[in-house]
């Protein structure tokens, strides 16, 4: 009930390329979805966040889909850099309660 | 403004040792969480306090780990007697009411 399940747990693409980090949750009180990029050696960096009255959010390159009935939810970036390279957690919670994350996906952005 | 700050950032400790760690929020967040993560893992979550009061500590071991927010000062997590398995990066985040979580550097425990 609590967990976040999150996919694929390493990808690598091309610079430009669009990667998609997908996760899926079970429990419905969830109302907040949040996504954090981590690089090496630094703290979880609040990306962009998502609640689910909207199916999309978009933030400069970064794009939050968001499927309610599916109980899923995507992160998408745009014309991908090597600076992307990093770790990216999706997470998901309600009111104060904490966060429930992911266990991340290792992305690759290669020239 | 300044972030959330953590400190030690690293943290070498003997089997057997105390382990205290420091959490600053954010200015004017009074809500502050610890997450502990594995090497290759995600984040989970061991305690959730406001000031001077826990509310939430279900993720915590109930032996040997502690964690106050007291009036004044930074938020601390202490960690009694530290094992081999204690061994991992500890991040503290703070919030202003709800929802959006700030995360801190870190300070990554080493039990030697």
């Amino acid at each position: 009930q609590q967990q976040v399940k999150q996919s694929p747990q390493s990808l690598i693409v091309q610079k430009g390329g669009i990667p998609i980090i997908n996760c899926a949750y079970e429990n419905t009180a969830f109302d907040y979805f949040p996504w954090y990029q981590q690089f090496p050696g630094k703290g979880p960096a609040l990306l962009i966040a998502i609640r689910p009255d909207v199916s999309e959010k978009k933030e400069g390159r970064f794009t939050i889909s968001f499927n309610k009935s599916a109980k899923q939810f995507s992160l998408h970036i745009m014309d991908s850099q090597p600076g992307d390279s990093a770790t990216y957690f999706c997470a998901a919670s309600w009111g104060n309660t904490p966060l429930v994350f992911g266990k991340g996906t290792r992305l690759s952005v290669i020239a | 403004n300044a972030g959330v700050m953590q400190n030690p950032r690293h943290l070498v400790r003997r089997r057997g040792q105390e382990a205290r760690l420091r959490c600053s929020p954010m200015k004017g967040h009074s809500h502050v969480y610890w997450y502990r993560q594995l090497p290759e893992e995600g984040l989970k979550f061991m305690v959730y306090l406001q000031k001077e009061n826990i509310i939430d500590e279900s993720g915590m071991p109930k032996e040997r780990f502690s964690a106050e927010f007291p009036k004044e000062g930074p938020s601390i997590l202490r960690i009694q007697q530290v094992v081999r398995g204690d061994s991992a990066a500890y991040f503290c985040a703070s919030s202003l009411q709800s929802y959006e979580q700030y995360f801190g550097p870190g300070t990554r425990l080493t039990v030697t």
